[in-house]
Parts: structure tokens; sequence; C-alpha cells
């Protein structure tokens, strides 16, 4: 299957600062990025969603100046988590998908932990 | 818009035996898809079946099946012979066709699943 990789898998800051997270797609064309939020014990939250060489679509409650989206080229996108806070601390995880295709492909997320 | 219910936040099942996870979902489309994804303790989303709205037979992946009834809105994953490997948070997911753009997929909160051994 298609491989979407996601990096760091794990990154600690402190509050105020910024933190950039990767997701690569490593054998396709992801036209479409999606972010996700993961609170313990709880299901996938969409944040956004991106198409490759537009402005994301962000959803209700989610801050876009605080949660830059950048999907610039047909492999990579990134999230920037700006001012990070400690409540901002969570597991995101994105997923990319080619095309129309049905299935979309996940990375295997990355635990933000803000201090 | 299209919601996804899973009712049982956990479920258990003795190693070997055969356990069922309940889904159901709320839509006015005719045509979508739908999935199961199993997410271990590393976290990774991990796909386990797929199923075309549009395929009256029930998709199968190995030791894992499922019960689609449309006219219900219900989709069961079915798990025979189980092993401690598949014990894992279990996530039920809707996706519109690709007709109408790219959505995301919708997910249930999700199934816990113990396995005994």
């Amino acid at each position: 299957g298609a491989v979407v990789s996601q990096h760091p898998s794990w990154v600690i800051c402190k509050s105020g600062t910024s933190v950039k997270i990767e997701c690569r797609s490593l054998d396709f064309q992801a036209t479409t990025m999606f972010w996700y939020r993961q609170f313990p014990k709880q299901s996938l939250m969409l944040m956004a969603t991106s198409n490759e060489g537009s402005k994301a679509t962000y959803e209700q409650g989610v801050e876009k100046d605080k949660f830059l989206i950048n999907h610039a080229s047909l492999t990579l996108s990134t999230l920037t988590v700006t001012s990070a806070h400690p409540e901002d601390s969570s597991f995101y995880i994105c997923s990319a998908r080619e095309g129309s295709y049905t299935e979309a492909f996940f990375g295997q997320g990355t635990r933000l932990t803000v201090v | 818009a299209q919601t996804v219910t899973q009712s049982q936040p956990e479920m258990s099942v003795q190693e070997a035996e055969t356990v069922t996870l309940s889904c159901t979902y709320d839509t006015s489309e005719s045509d979508y898809y739908l999935f199961w994804y199993k997410q271990p303790p590393s976290r990774q989303m991990i796909l386990v079946i797929r199923q075309e709205a549009y395929k009256q037979q029930n998709a199968t992946e190995n030791r894992f099946s499922v019960n689609f009834q449309k006219a219900a809105k219900s989709f069961s994953l079915k798990i025979s012979d189980s092993q401690l490997g598949d014990a894992a948070m279990y996530f039920c997911a809707y996706r519109s066709p690709p007709n109408s753009g790219n959505t995301p997929l919708v997910f249930g909160k999700g199934t816990r699943l113990s396995v005994i051994a």
C-alpha cells in the first residue's frame, strides 16, 4: 500500500514556541491532505483539508492563525502550531489521498507535548 | 451531514473466539464507502476492511468480515478466531463518493477491543 511518512513522531516544546509537523507521501501524489487531532481515548477530529497549491479549509472552531497548514507540493504538507500552549498538547495525524481515489492513507502521527 | 455511531465503547473477546463490533450511520446519499480502521497502541491507523455501498456482497479480508445492511444503515465488523494482536481501538468510518469532492472520512467514536488469553 501507499506510504505516508509523518515527522516527528513526538516533540516536546516550550510554551510560546512554534512547532512544525511534516507529512510526506512517499510513493504517490497527495492531491489532498487531511489533518486530524486526537485526544486520549477519543476519536479523530478533523482540523482541516488542504488541496495542493490551495489554501486549507478549516473546520469550524479550528483557529487558522494558530494551526498553519501549507500544502505547496504534491508530496508534502506541513502543520505549524504557532505560539503553542499546553492545551495544544495532543496527537496529530495526517492523511493523504491521490485524486479521487477511494482510500486515504495515514501517517504514523505526532505526539505534541507543550510544557 | 453524515454521522457514524459506534454504540459499544468497549468490548472483550476470548482468544480464538468471534466478536462483532457494531456501527450505524446516517446519510441521505445513495452511494458511499464504509471502512473499519484499527488503531493499535502505536496509534498508527490501519485499514482493516472497506465496503462500497453499491456492492451487495459483504466484504471479507481473511478473519475479518462485515455485515452491511444498507437499508438499516448498519455496518458491523466480525472478527473470527481472535488473536492477541487484534487488541486495539476500532473505528468505523464513512466517506461520500468521489464525485462529491475531496471529502474527508467521518469517524465514529471507536470501540476498544480487548483480547483475553
